[in-house]
């Protein structure tokens, strides 16, 4: 079965630095895909960034990328220019790859982030 | 804009007295799901549709049941909610057709907080 770990449920950092969240997962599929949700105190879950594990490139998303190392199994999510409104719950999230739309994510526990003015 | 909405956002209901949850979506997606969140905790998958065909996790209580009338509603019924009840109900879409862009993507709804007295 597959399992996703985040091993730090509680990070901080400064306004205007950098923050890395860390997440392995354990898969024997070799098609599948990542992302790194976030959720606001009482606000929407939201899409942060996707890697697809077939492309070599990490992601990025503006002030958002990802450091995606297959064989080690890790996708760790780094945060730069940290604001204020990136305070939030991370969820990092595995989905196997079916071709289409089914199937279903499999979260970690979290990491929830603050962000110090 | 296309998103995913759930009613109420907040639902209060005795011990044993039964509740639905709604949720509708604009995006045409071909696979709903409904998830529980407990305070500070991951998603855990209640059960998704593909399309008509409903998929049940094994772990998910008989308490809970779902409909899917159409195509863009999907409601949760909680049939005699106990304490453990409590808890934020997430609905999500998924329905990219393989190998268009954002494949595999949940989109959430804002949720539905449930409090059981």
């Amino acid at each position: 079965a597959q399992t996703v770990t985040q091993s730090q449920p509680e990070m901080s950092v400064q306004e205007a630095e950098t923050v890395t969240l860390s997440c392995t997962y354990d898969t024997s599929e070799s098609d599948y895909y990542l992302f790194w949700y976030k959720q606001p105190p009482s606000r929407q879950m939201i899409l942060v960034i996707r890697q697809e594990a077939y492309k070599q490139q990490n992601a990025t998303e503006n002030r958002f990328s990802v450091n995606f190392q297959k064989a080690a199994k890790s996708f760790s999510l780094k945060i730069s220019d940290s604001q204020l409104g990136d305070a939030a719950m991370y969820f990092c999230a595995y989905k196997k790859n079916y071709g289409g739309s089914q199937g279903n994510l499999i979260f970690g526990k979290g990491t929830k982030l603050s962000v110090k003015p | 804009d296309a998103m995913v909405i759930q009613n109420p956002r907040y639902q209060v209901t005795q011990f044993g007295k039964p509740v639905t949850l709604s949720c509708s979506q604009t995006l045409n997606h071909n696979v709903m799901y409904w998830y529980q969140q407990k305070s500070s905790q991951a998603p855990k998958l209640l059960f998704h549709y593909y399309d008509k065909d409903f998929n049940n996790e094994a772990d998910t209580p008989d308490n809970f049941q779902s409909r899917r009338p159409n195509t863009s509603f999907c409601f949760l019924d909680i049939r005699s909610p106990g304490l453990g009840d409590a808890a934020m109900y997430l609905c999500a879409t998924s329905g990219t057709r393989a190998g268009q862009p954002g494949a595999n993507v949940l989109t959430f709804g804002a949720g539905s907080r449930l409090t059981v007295l």
